[in-house]
């Protein structure tokens, strides 16, 4: 069974710092894995998708680096804003029959002005 | 605009009471999902459903049915069997398939009174 985890589980940085958000996960046996943001109170909002066979995924000042047979993927955020300022998700695509997303608990980050 | 719609956002319940949560999207998306999330622990599967007329249980599916009729709509039901079912319900789509990425509603936050 599909095992994932997230740390650190809560982060606050000032404005402007360089950060990475750590994901791994049990099985390697994975189609993608995805990164989404959730804001309180509020639904997932997609952020990077990674295929298996990519190492990196790009979007604006996010970075996704993904090495699977290591079962790991990182978030870096670059020049963090507090608009940032989210719990983050990472969640592996699992192969096997039936294709369902497993989530880890997040990371809460804090971008402080 | 092309989405995924969860309704009511807010949602009480008498205890003993049965109660629908709604999800529509015009996607055309094959599988739709329904997750819990409670606090400290991140979102739990209940059930899923690839195609229509099939759906399978996920991890946490006692107390919940749910119907896939449509292709568009994925109803959940919380029966009166779930012992605790205040939570956060987030539901979400992708297309069949590997390669795609999944979409989440916005939520529909449940409260027994």
């Amino acid at each position: 069974k599909q095992e994932v985890t997230q740390i650190p589980a809560a982060l606050s940085v000032p404005e402007g710092e360089n950060l990475v958000l750590n994901c791994s996960f049990t099985d390697s046996a994975i189609y993608n894995l995805q990164w989404f943001r959730q804001d309180p109170g509020k639904g997932l909002t997609s952020l990077l998708l990674i295929q298996s066979s990519q190492r990196e995924q790009t979007s604006g000042r996010l970075n996704a680096s993904l090495d699977k047979s290591s079962g790991r993927s990182t978030l870096y955020i670059a020049a963090s804003q507090p608009g940032d300022s989210a719990t983050y998700l990472c969640a592996p695509l699992t192969q096997g029959g039936s294709e369902k997303l497993v989530f880890g608990k997040g990371t809460k980050l804090t971008v402080n002005p | 605009d092309g989405g995924i719609t969860q309704s009511p956002k807010y949602l009480f319940r008498k205890e003993g009471q049965n109660v629908t949560l709604s999800c529509e999207q015009n996607l055309n998306h094959d599988a739709m999902y329904w997750y819990r999330q409670d606090p400290g622990q991140g979102l739990r599967l209940i059930y899923y459903s690839q195609i229509v007329n099939d759906f399978q249980k996920g991890d946490i599916a006692e107390g919940y049915s749910v119907s896939r009729e449509k292709k568009e709509s994925f109803p959940l039901t919380v029966t009166s069997a779930q012992k605790n079912p205040t939570a956060f319900y987030l539901c979400a789509s992708s297309m069949q398939g590997a390669n795609t990425e999944a979409f989440f509603g916005q939520g529909t936050r449940l409260t027994v009174v």
